[in-house]
């Protein structure tokens, strides 16, 4: 069965670092892409970035292109995203989820539980 | 970026009742939109997927339509494990964009 399991979330002052990271089983890794969403308190879905199957594309929602990064270890069946200089608004649940397509375009088939993080001095 | 909003934001239905939710799209995305499931504490769950096809493992009383920039999530006969959050989201072009979300009660 398709599972994805968020880690690394926590608590961080504002300007810190922090590595996701979302390890897949029940499917073959490599031939989708994948993305991560991010949930405010009490807010909608936001979508944050998505990389291909291969890795060889990635793609990011404006606010956090150049400070957010993609990226795959398809040998270890694993999503990170880095995240740098973060700030109070990026306090959230980070889940990630399985796209339906190898490509960029596609639809969030499956998604993990999400892990949260909290941005705050 | 592509605007979705969704209709109404909240409602209360009874069990057995039909229930219709609105989102219209900012510009036409012809049939690249979603609609998921979101309960408290749990990751959004996949219902439709580009307009009007059921998810495996979905209940056939979820139905969607639409193309364009007008579509519709319609639950025939409410049951009590539907009440939920709804979300609808498009993937037309990035960046993916959802709606605001409908509580439904």
């Amino acid at each position: 069965q398709v599972k994805l399991v968020e880690s690394g979330g926590g608590v961080v002052l504002p300007g810190s670092s922090l590595r996701l990271s979302c390890e897949v089983s029940g499917f073959r890794f490599g031939n989708f892409a994948t993305h991560w969403v991010r949930q405010a308190p009490g807010q909608a879905p936001e979508w944050l970035a998505v990389i291909s199957s291969n890795g060889y594309r990635q793609e990011y929602l404006d606010s956090v292109e150049g400070r957010f990064t993609i990226s795959r270890d398809n040998s270890r069946n694993t999503l990170f995203l880095q995240m740098n200089y973060l700030r109070p608004e990026d306090t959230a649940v980070y889940y990630c989820a399985k796209s339906n397509s190898f490509g960029v375009r596609g639809f969030f088939d499956y998604w993990g539980q999400g892990t949260r993080v909290t941005v705050s001095s | 970026d592509i605007q979705l909003t969704q209709s109404p934001s909240s409602l209360s239905a009874s069990v057995g009742d039909r229930v219709s939710i609105s989102c219209q799209a900012s510009q036409d995305i012809m049939i690249y939109l979603n609609w998921f499931q979101q309960k408290p504490g749990k990751a959004p769950k996949l219902l439709i997927y580009d307009s009007s096809n059921l998810e495996t493992g979905v209940s056939s009383r979820f139905r969607g339509s639409g193309s364009g920039t007008d579509f519709t999530l319609t639950i025939t006969s409410l049951q009590p494990e539907d009440i939920a959050t709804y979300y609808c989201q498009q993937y037309e072009s990035l960046p993916y964009t959802f709606g605001q979300g409908t509580k439904v009660e």
